[in-house]
């Protein structure tokens, strides 16, 4: 199942911050986010694993609640560089070749 | 940067026929995979393949799509007889390795269109 994405769209002026949730059904084992921008490939953004262990890009900051079965990802001091749809993918415990199981994405548009 | 790639960068096709979709994978990834994106939905898992066989596929992979990696740098996703349905952006990926931190990193897509 498919893990739940919120909000699904949001707008936010420069500057301003962001938090978007992804939630599932099912024990989270590792949880991975991108950023597709129209027409381009999903560009990967940061991992988070049961256990604690994460790896992403500097600026980008993400939660792992394993008991909530939830991933925030927080974007602070957005930059209209941030625009376009996000998208989280939920792991399986089988990590030497897991597929991914991503969520409805959520639209973000930063305005000046 | 290493970059995995995609051609061609768009496909159209008319219902019926056989295509091949192509991908370059990022020359050390050992893990490859297919995802595929209706316009406007989410992105879905099609395929994933290593050491030279199908490890994983979805509902959505039925015998009219397969998986080959010809040499060692392709990786091809064809598809026998296209359907409408079929239209969608095919992106491919690729992982380095079983490490828990590597993630998959995509190609630009291929956007095919059967007509």
């Amino acid at each position: 199942q498919q893990p739940v994405q919120s909000p699904q769209a949001v707008i936010l002026r420069e500057g301003e911050d962001a938090v978007i949730n992804c939630s599932s059904s099912k024990a989270l084992y590792s949880v991975h986010w991108y950023r597709q921008k129209h027409g381009e490939a999903p560009v990967f953004l940061m991992i988070l694993l049961k256990g604690g262990e994460q790896k992403g890009h500097e600026k980008i900051s993400a939660s792992f609640n394993e008991k909530k079965q939830q991933s925030s990802l927080y974007l602070t001091a957005s930059q209209l560089s941030y625009s376009g749809t996000y998208f989280c993918g939920t792991g399986s415990p089988n990590f030497g070749n897991e597929k991914l199981t991503f969520g409805t994405g959520t639209r973000l548009t930063i305005i000046p | 940067e290493p970059e995995v790639t995609q051609t061609p960068s768009h496909q159209v096709t008319q219902m019926g026929q056989e295509v091949i979709l192509r991908c370059v994978p990022i020359s050390n990834h050992l893990y490859f995979y297919w995802y595929r994106q209706i316009l406007g939905q989410k992105v879905e898992f099609l395929v994933s393949f290593y050491n030279n066989e199908i490890s994983e596929k979805s509902e959505i992979f039925d015998d009219q799509f397969s998986v080959e990696r010809p040499d060692g740098s392709n990786f091809t996703l064809k598809i026998r007889s296209t359907k409408l349905e079929d239209s969608a952006m095919y992106f491919c990926a690729s992982r380095k390795q079983a490490n828990r931190l590597d993630t998959q990193y995509f190609g630009p897509g291929t956007r095919l269109t059967v007509l």
